[in-house]
């Protein structure tokens, strides 16, 4: 089946820091991807999303590149805020609409 | 105006118990789901309903029993709760069809004592 890994945190940067946060998939054929994030004590929500290759979602100053040839899909922001402190978890869906999630990175923003 | 709700938010109960947690969502979705995350953050399907039918079910104890009664409500019904059941439950939704794109509700941390 499908699965996804990302970058084990926890990444500590200063406000107005480059973030990347690594993703890799496998997969047969090419499914969605998406970016979800945890605020703390909060749900998750949808960040962006990517349907097929060489698509790049973006939202909130977040972006992120479905690469096909390098099975990834990072996720970056060129200038991060307190505010953007959360959990950031890669994603895919298998077995119909269910989601496959990678573990999680936390990412903490200090001023 | 809520989207996905859950009650309770939190739920703190002794091992052995039975418990419920209830999800609404007013999307209009015909898909709803329970996830399981640990205390690391790893989440884990549990259940998928489309329309009131199940699609979905992961090796979970069948001590967890899922209901819905309309394709507005998901709820998850715990037996004979165990520590290792202590984690936060969410439940989420989804349109048919649009692969993906969900949405959670706040969670229901569990505590079993």
């Amino acid at each position: 089946g499908n699965s996804v890994t990302q970058m084990e945190g926890p990444v500590t940067l200063s406000e107005e820091a480059f973030l990347t946060i690594n993703c890799t998939y496998t997969a047969t054929g090419y499914p969605s991807l998406f970016w979800y994030v945890q605020y703390p004590g909060e749900g998750l929500q949808l960040l962006l999303k990517a349907t097929k290759a060489d698509d790049k979602g973006s939202n909130k100053g977040f972006e992120a590149t479905y690469r096909k040839e390098t099975t990834s899909f990072h996720l970056e922001k060129g200038s991060v805020q307190v505010s953007d402190s959360a959990v950031y978890f890669c994603a895919s869906p298998e077995a119909g609409t269910a989601l496959i999630f990678g573990k999680g990175t936390t990412l903490s923003v200090s001023s | 105006d809520t989207a996905v709700s859950q009650t309770p938010k939190y739920l703190v109960t002794q091992m052995g118990n039975d418990k419920s947690i209830k999800c609404e969502q007013n999307l209009g979705h015909d898909t709803m789901y329970w996830y399981k995350q640990d205390s690391k953050k790893f989440l884990k399907i549990m259940f998928s309903y489309n329309n009131k039918e199940l699609i979905i079910n992961e090796t979970v104890p069948n001590r967890f029993s899922p209901k819905s009664p309309d394709k507005a409500h998901l709820n998850l019904h715990i037996n004979s709760l165990e520590l290792g059941d202590s984690a936060v439950y969410f439940c989420a939704s989804s349109r048919a069809g649009v692969l993906g794109e969900q949405y959670f509700g706040p969670g229901t941390r569990l505590t079993v004592t």
